[in-house]
């Protein structure tokens, strides 16, 4: 059963704080990996999306890297605001099955 | 507006009482997928589905049923719920190009109780 792990599970900061979660997950037969953000009673919504080993993806303070021969992935969140509270998942494909990491769950204090 | 849609989005139902939760894409997605959320265990796949009349097994397809019949609809069916189906259910699509794995667009979700 392949597996994909996230550390930590939940994670408290302040306003203004930086932070970063990491996403194991198997270095075999690697096609994509996934980041998704979701926000408690919403659905969840895709950060990024990384195939290439070395890839490096950014979207406003959040941005993620990827090494695909070690499996690890991280995310990065630089000053962290309120409106940044939410779990974020990583997600690896495996042939046509997607497999969820447990997620991570930020909340950030003003 | 492209989206996902579920219906319904909250159900209260009893064992062996059969049901469908419909799920609908209007954005010509070939992949579609179903998950269930529960606490500590994360999203887990149920069933997943990679283009019309062809349908997979996810990580926990025990008890359910998909079809899809149309590109757009893949509704899940159980024919005979029990209270240990009780969960967070969540469909998906996703474009594939060339063998390239999209993001997934998700659905606003459907609660589902059994009693």
């Amino acid at each position: 059963i392949l597996n994909v792990e996230q550390s930590p599970q939940s994670l408290h900061v302040q306003e203004g704080d930086s932070t970063n979660f990491t996403c194991s997950f198997p270095s075999s037969n690697f096609y994509a990996l996934h980041w998704y953000r979701w926000e408690t009673a919403k659905s969840p919504e895709a950060l990024f999306v990384m195939t290439l080993n070395g890839d490096e993806k950014k979207k406003g303070r959040i941005s993620a890297t990827l090494n695909t021969k070690e499996g690890y992935s991280y995310l990065y969140i630089k000053g962290s605001q309120p409106e940044d509270s939410a779990t974020y998942l990583c997600a690896f494909y495996s042939g046509g099955k997607l497999i969820f990491g447990q997620g991570t769950e930020l909340s950030v204090k003003p | 507006e492209a989206q996902v849609t579920q219906n319904p989005r909250y159900l209260i139902t009893v064992t062996g009482k059969k049901l469908t939760v419909t799920c609908s894409q209007n954005m010509n997605h070939e992949y579609m997928s179903w998950y269930r959320q529960d606490p500590g265990l994360g999203l887990r796949q149920i069933y997943y589905s990679m283009n019309v009349e062809v349908t997979d097994k996810g990580d926990v397809p025990e008890g359910y049923k998909v079809s899809r019949k149309e590109k757009r609809n893949f509704p899940l069916i159980l024919e005979s719920p029990s209270p240990n189906q009780t969960s967070l259910y969540f469909c998906a699509s996703s474009p594939t190009t060339d063998r390239v794995w999209n993001e997934q667009f998700f659905g606003p979700g459907t609660r589902l109780t059994v009693l």
